[in-house]
């Protein structure tokens, strides 16, 4: 199985900080990656797909880069909305597997 | 719009099956794939595995193999996924998610999970 390494596992970001998060794949993806955001007790959402491709109605502060095998994601301009768990997921080979996950809190 | 709607909550004793339902609305499903995704609260997401509903086609991630079988049916629009010989490690809150026509793996419609309890 592929291996997703992401980091870190928290971050504690400031009122317009610009964040990133990093996904390490164990193997070459081919940009079949993306992110989400999860909120407490809720499901996932779908950020950022193709590594870089901004999800129909997701805030334009959004980003994601990478090749190969390192990814990220970038906030450009932290908001207390944006507080939550953060996950990457690789759709290269099967089994699809996640990252361990980001805790983003606001300072 | 397109909508998941997951069964409730279950309580099930070790050693026995639950079945979960997801419910869907606002696409065409007998020509979507759907995932199932299993989460422990606090932990990261697992990938169960997918079934094509057009076929009901099914692939499993080896781990859930022999625990979790995958159905749907198309007059209701309704996926199933039945989890068997349950054990306290399967309790987790579950996932349905719909993959497009074509499986890319990017999930932009998940169902609000169903929490699965296992104890005796």
């Amino acid at each position: 199985d592929i291996q997703m390494t992401q980091s870190p596992a928290s971050l504690s970001a400031s009122l317009g900080e610009t964040i990133s998060i990093e996904c390490l794949a164990s193997e070459g993806i081919s940009s079949y990656l993306a992110w989400y955001q999860q909120k407490p007790g809720k499901s996932p959402q779908l950020l950022i797909y193709g590594a870089n491709s901004l999800q129909a109605g997701v805030p334009s502060r959004f980003s994601g880069s990478g090749s190969g095998t390192q990814y990220s994601l970038k906030i450009s301009s932290m908001q207390p909305e944006d507080e939550g768990d953060y996950f990457c997921q690789q759709s290269y080979k099967f089994p699809y597997t996640f990252g361990a996950g980001t805790k983003l809190e606001l300072k | 719009q397109v909508k998941l709607q997951q069964s409730g909550a279950e309580l099930v004793k070790p050693g026995a099956s639950v079945k979960l339902s997801c419910k869907t609305s606002g696409y065409t499903f007998s020509t979507s794939y759907m995932s199932w995704f299993k989460q422990i609260p606090g932990q990261s997401i697992e990938w169960i595995g997918m079934i094509y509903a057009g076929d009901g086609g099914t692939g499993y991630n080896q781990k859930f193999k022999g625990k979790a079988t995958l159905t749907v049916d198309t007059s209701s629009s309704t996926a199933y996924m039945d989890l068997s010989s349950l054990t306290t490690e399967d309790s987790a809150v579950y996932f349905c998610a719909r993959d497009g026509s074509t499986p890319y793996g990017w999930f932009a419609y998940w169902g609000q999970g169903t929490l699965v309890t296992v104890s005796s």
